[in-house]
């Protein structure tokens, strides 16, 4: 069982450009994470997806959009990168959606990202 | 505005006891979860406290007084594997994580 998986493991972009970042879990949890973890803050959150179909924002979601057309996958896309969305980025999942319980959350192996 | 308070790190020596605190001021409050990580990898889970008390697991405890929006992290016979930064995050109103910046811990022979 791989647990969650997401690739690239590492990637430089040059601004303006588009990037998706991929994420895909084997354990069928119902809601997935994006987190962004720069040197000194913690992990904040992107966006958030409850169940398969449904997405939500979180702290600091400008510049970045996802999609969960299935339960296993939930990428986030980068449309026209900028050198301020240079951080360490993970996924996440939990058995529980938002409001139903307090499930503990399990990371992907992050994803570094550099735009110049 | 919602806050966790860590200390950004700390120091100690290889067999002896740490504990790491935490404080918090959150929108609500559905637990709170200690987390570590590695260097260079994902946070990994520890401990999670809803109710006021100590949970203990093997070597590391956690405890937590809602009162008061303090918790602590207790690791005993540290181990130099256990050199880390070890991550609190509280549940909110929303059931959204809230978290903390971390104190990373270096521990010496």
């Amino acid at each position: 069982i791989a647990g969650i998986t997401q690739a690239p493991t590492s990637q430089i972009l040059a601004a303006g450009r588009r990037m998706t970042l991929r994420c895909t879990q084997d354990m069928r949890h119902n809601a997935m994470y994006w987190y962004r973890q720069d040197l000194g803050l913690g992990l904040r959150l992107i966006h958030y997806s409850n169940t398969a179909g449904t997405t939500g924002k979180g702290e600091v979601p400008d510049g970045y959009s996802v999609s969960r057309a299935n339960t296993d996958d939930f990428p986030l896309t980068l449309a026209s990168a900028v050198p301020s969305q240079t951080s360490v980025y993970f996924c996440a999942s939990s058995d529980s959606a938002s409001g139903v319980g307090t499930d503990t959350q399990y990371f992907g192996p992050g994803t570094r990202l550099t735009v110049l | 505005g919602q806050n966790i308070d860590q200390p950004t790190e700390m120091t100690a020596t290889e067999g002896a006891i740490v504990q790491i605190n935490c404080t918090y001021q959150t929108s609500g409050f559905n637990g709170l979860f200690w987390y570590q990580q590695h260097a260079g990898e994902a946070p990994t889970f520890l401990s999670y406290n809803v109710l006021d008390g100590l949970e203990e697991k093997g070597r590391f405890s956690s405890f937590l007084s809602r009162s008061k929006g303090y918790s602590y992290l207790l690791l005993k016979e540290l181990q130099m594997k256990d050199s880390a930064s070890y991550l609190c995050a509280v549940m909110d109103s929303n059931y959204q994580l809230i978290w903390g910046a971390g104190t990373k811990l270096i521990i010496k022979p």
